[in-house]
């Protein structure tokens, strides 16, 4: 069946290190992903997407990586700043339907 | 700012009552998406619409509906509500009906007390 998921629910990082939060998904008919941002009381914020017929997409200090053979997804955060502290979560879209994972929470350490 | 307007931004409601959501999308987007959020279960897709078109439906209970009115804007209505409706509804929208480059809301916090 279709599932999004995410590896881990939490990730800490350090100002200024880069990050790296990772999705695995199961519907190997999914052509086209989406990585979101959500701060507390928000709603979920478009960074960056990828069509299936890619495999690397970088935008501004962030790059997301689609790896088919493996269904798994990957963003990249580089520099990692304070404002980067939120949930991530990744959504795949198949048959106009967007299916987002379990989020993962991110907190950058000062 | 998304450009994507949800009305209202809070709602408290008693078990058994009715309630509509409001979303209006950005200017130009013909889909119109409805998420609902719960702390414990994520985003939940709920129904789609394009161009005043149901297009897709998620898992969204019978006592749940939604329209398009020609304006594009969107309202969801929820009925016979239960102590577990209680989440964020968000709408999202976006310009074509593949949800590519899906804008959202602020989000409306509904509590059934």
């Amino acid at each position: 069946g279709e599932s999004v998921g995410l590896h881990l629910p939490t990730l800490s990082v350090q100002e200024g290190d880069n990050s790296i939060i990772n999705c695995a998904y199961s519907n190997s008919a999914s052509d086209y992903f989406i990585w979101y941002k959500q701060e507390s009381g928000k709603g979920p914020q478009f960074i960056i997407d990828i069509r299936s017929n890619m495999d690397k997409r970088q935008g501004q200090r962030v790059t997301v990586l689609l790896n088919k053979t493996v269904k798994h997804l990957s963003l990249q955060i580089a520099a990692t700043q304070p404002g980067d502290s939120a949930v991530y979560f990744c959504a795949e879209n198949n048959d106009y339907k967007l299916s987002f994972g379990a989020g993962t929470t991110v907190t950058v350490r000062a | 700012d998304s450009g994507v307007t949800q009305t209202p931004k809070h709602l408290i409601t008693a078990t058994g009552q009715r309630v509509t959501l409001r979303c209006s999308p950005r200017s130009g987007d013909l889909s119109v998406y409805w998420y609902q959020q719960s702390l414990d279960q994520g985003l939940q897709f709920l129904i789609q619409y394009y161009n005043g078109e149901e297009r897709a439906k998620g898992n969204i209970l019978e006592r749940f509906s939604a329209q398009q009115f020609p304006d594009l804007h969107s309202e969801l209505n929820l009925s016979s509500l239960e102590l577990g409706d209680s989440a964020l509804y968000f709408c999202a929208s976006s310009y074509n009906p593949r949800g590519t480059e899906a804008f959202f809301g602020q989000g409306t916090r509904l509590t059934v007390v």
